[in-house]
């Protein structure tokens, strides 16, 4: 059975500093997707990445960086010199197979608090 | 622009009223979901859909029921509202096979039954 762990349920960070959301996944497929959403206080998911089992080269979009660690079973996310607009809550998720748009396991969430 | 659409955004609706939620999509979709967020943040799956008159359960048992008679409309209903069923509802689709991208989310149904 597949399974999304988020550790950190709150993070409190101040403007500028760096924040890592930590997320561990299981799985015994071979092949999977895993994902990031954030969730802005306006409710909607919004989809922030896509990385599927057999690349495990990092990504970096901006501030937003990507660490995919297969040994480790990991998949966590960095945010570079935070900024308010940051706060929300962000979702890691993972899709078994090899179809992205099959059913999504999401993490507890972890909601992250960028203080001015 | 949105793909999917929820409808209404917010609702606030007394105990035993029936209530359907409405959730459309133009992408064409074949795969849509419904997930309930309770106020801890955690989403559950409570029905999915993979195509027109395919409709299934999942892993929380929810006392709504789902439709889905159009491949673009995915309605949920409650028939008998209780104030256990505050929440908010979020409906998503998924594009078919070998694509880029999982789920597009709609805005969320927030609802409060008093």
């Amino acid at each position: 059975a597949q399974k999304v762990t988020q550790a950190q349920t709150e993070i409190s960070v101040v403007e500028k500093e760096d924040v890592t959301l930590d997320c561990v996944y299981e799985t015994r497929d071979t092949t999977y997707y895993l994902f990031w959403y954030k969730q802005p206080p306006s409710g909607e998911l919004v989809f922030l990445i896509r990385r599927n089992s057999f690349d495990e080269q990092n990504e970096i979009s901006g501030r937003y960086s990507w660490n995919f660690q297969k040994s480790t079973s990991s998949f966590n996310f960095t945010i570079t010199a935070s900024q308010v607009v940051d706060s929300a809550v962000y979702f890691c998720a993972l899709s078994e197979g090899n179809n992205a748009g099959n059913m999504l396991t999401f993490g507890g969430g972890t909601r992250l608090m960028v203080k001015p | 622009e949105a793909d999917i659409y929820q409808t209404p955004r917010y609702l606030v609706i007394g105990t035993g009223k029936k209530i359907t939620l409405e959730c459309s999509q133009t992408m064409g979709h074949d795969k849509m979901y419904w997930y309930q967020q309770d106020p801890g943040m955690e989403l559950h799956l409570i029905h999915y859909s993979y195509g027109v008159n395919s409709t299934e359960k999942g892993d929380l048992s929810s006392e709504s029921t789902v439709s889905r008679i159009r491949t673009e409309h995915f309605p949920l209903t409650l028939e008998s509202a209780r104030p256990s069923h505050t929440s908010q509802y979020l409906c998503a689709s998924s594009p078919p096979l070998h694509r880029d991208y999982g789920y597009t989310f709609g805005s969320g149904t927030r609802l409060t039954v008093v």
